[in-house]
């Protein structure tokens, strides 16, 4: 199975504030990773997915980037409703594997 | 509006079983993989099973906590997706959700319409 291991597991920060969030794979997963947001009892929206490709509708502060077995979740300047929970999938191989999530808080 | 919604959800005992159903609006679900993904209240997500579209015969796959107990079936005309679940363990208990995925395995068609769509979950209560 290919582990997906987020960092951090959780953070603090601002409004305001760039932040950055990272996936790294047990293996190479070419480009074959999203990203999801999750709010407190809410359902999961997909924010990334190819890496890089912004899905509609989301702010473009959002990006993603990355290759090979590293990968980076990047919000330019954290706004009040980017607090939540966000996990990376691969879909390289199966099982698909979700990280463990981060959760951003504020500071 | 393109939509998934679950059902059947519900408190179980373990060793019971339950069927879950994902009806599918705005889209033709036989076009598209639909993977189950379940969420522990507080905890992670967690991938389940895939069915392929119509076109790779809708073959499945499942992760090897669930392979030979949970079985993905469709029907078509119903335009709906099922998750059976049998000789459920308390550690089944989650919020499982219906989503759409891929309706091929390159460009456009593989990236875009991945987990793009997801359903608001029914909740798995396996207990005695």
């Amino acid at each position: 199975d290919i582990q997906m291991t987020q960092s951090p597991s959780a953070m603090s920060a601002s409004v305001g504030d760039r932040v950055t969030i990272t996936c790294r794979a047990s293996q190479g997963i070419s480009n074959y990773l999203v990203w999801f947001q999750q709010k407190p009892g809410k359902v999961p929206k997909r924010l990334i997915y190819a890496i890089s490709s912004l899905q509609s509708g989301v702010p473009s502060r959002f990006s993603g980037s990355g290759s090979g077995t590293e990968f980076t979740l990047t919000i330019s300047s954290l706004q009040p409703e980017d607090f939540a929970t966000y996990y990376c999938l691969q879909h390289s191989g199966y099982p698909l594997t979700f990280g463990g999530g981060t959760k951003v808080e504020i500071k | 509006e393109v939509q998934l919604v679950e059902s059947g959800g519900g408190l179980v005992q373990p060793g019971g079983s339950l069927r879950l159903s994902c009806a599918a609006s705005g889209f033709t679900l036989s076009d598209h993989y639909i993977d189950w993904v379940r969420q522990v209240p507080g905890k992670g997500l967690e991938w389940v099973g895939r069915s392929r579209n119509r076109a790779y015969s809708h073959t499945t796959e499942y992760d090897a906590s669930v392979k030979g107990r949970f079985t993905i079936s469709r029907d078509e005309s119903e335009n709906s997706l099922y998750l059976q679940m049998n000789s459920l363990k308390t550690e089944d208990t989650a919020v499982y959700y219906c989503i759409r995925g891929p309706r091929g395995v390159s460009g456009t068609d593989l990236y875009f319409y991945y987990m793009d769509v997801w359903g608001k979950g029914t909740t798995v209560t396996v207990s005695s």
